[in-house]
């Protein structure tokens, strides 16, 4: 079966780093996803990687390895705002999301 | 980034009744739309995919006599939810992606409460 595995919650300082890591068994890969859900909304996009490495986009930071089937998004200078549901999601071989249970982030003054 | 609107935002309907959620894209082409639900502090749930002018692919588990979509343009599909009871009371998104995309947009969420 497929699936993706992520911590369930989170404690940070605000003004800190925060790393929130994503495991993965999926039929087929193309592309990972993070997204930002706040309660009672929709998810908003944060990034993407469909290559290994690093990618950068303000204080925010994804990193992909393929061969390991694994992801982490890098919060960096936490803000209270910061404080959400992230959300990892794979698209398989069908091109279709599939979606970890998310990981609650609180952040603490 | 591209723009879905997905209305209304909340209702709230009696038990037995319809009800139908819209979800638009605004500035593209929608291909592909997705009908998810989540449930308070669980992930979201798949319940449907559909192409535009063909069938929604339904998941298992998910009636498809109960929950009706129709993605009958490029840039709106519905999802309505017949005879509902409590137990429908859920959020319901939808995500659209146009061809070659490889985001999917999401709409706001509409939040269904029967009673």
């Amino acid at each position: 079966g497929q699936n993706i595995d992520q911590p369930t919650e989170m404690t940070a300082t605000e003004g800190a780093i925060v790393q929130i890591n994503c495991t993965y068994q999926t039929s087929g890969f193309n592309g990972l996803f993070w997204y930002q859900q706040h309660a009672g909304e929709a998810p908003t996009f944060l990034s993407y990687n469909v290559l290994d490495g690093l990618e950068e986009k303000g204080r925010f930071s994804s990193f992909l390895s393929r061969s390991k089937g694994y992801s982490y998004l890098l919060l960096k200078e936490l803000q209270m705002k910061d404080s959400a549901s992230y959300l990892c999601a794979v698209k398989d071989s069908n091109y279709q999301l599939i979606w970890g249970a998310g990981t609650k982030l609180i952040i603490k003054p | 980034g591209a723009v879905v609107s997905q209305h209304p935002s909340r209702v709230i309907c009696k038990s037995g009744t319809s009800v139908k959620i819209e979800c638009r894209s605004l500035d593209f082409q929608a291909t592909t739309m997705f009908w998810y639900r989540q449930f308070p502090k669980q992930s979201l749930m798949l319940m449907a995919t559909s192409n535009e002018g063909s069938k929604a692919t339904y998941e298992q588990g998910v009636e498809k006599d109960k929950f009706l979509i129709n993605h009958a343009s490029l840039t709106l599909s519905t999802l309505t939810v017949t005879s509902a009871h409590p137990e429908d009371s859920s959020f319901y998104i939808c995500s659209a992606t146009g061809q070659g995309e490889t985001e999917a947009f999401f709409g706001q969420g509409t939040r269904l409460t029967v009673v």
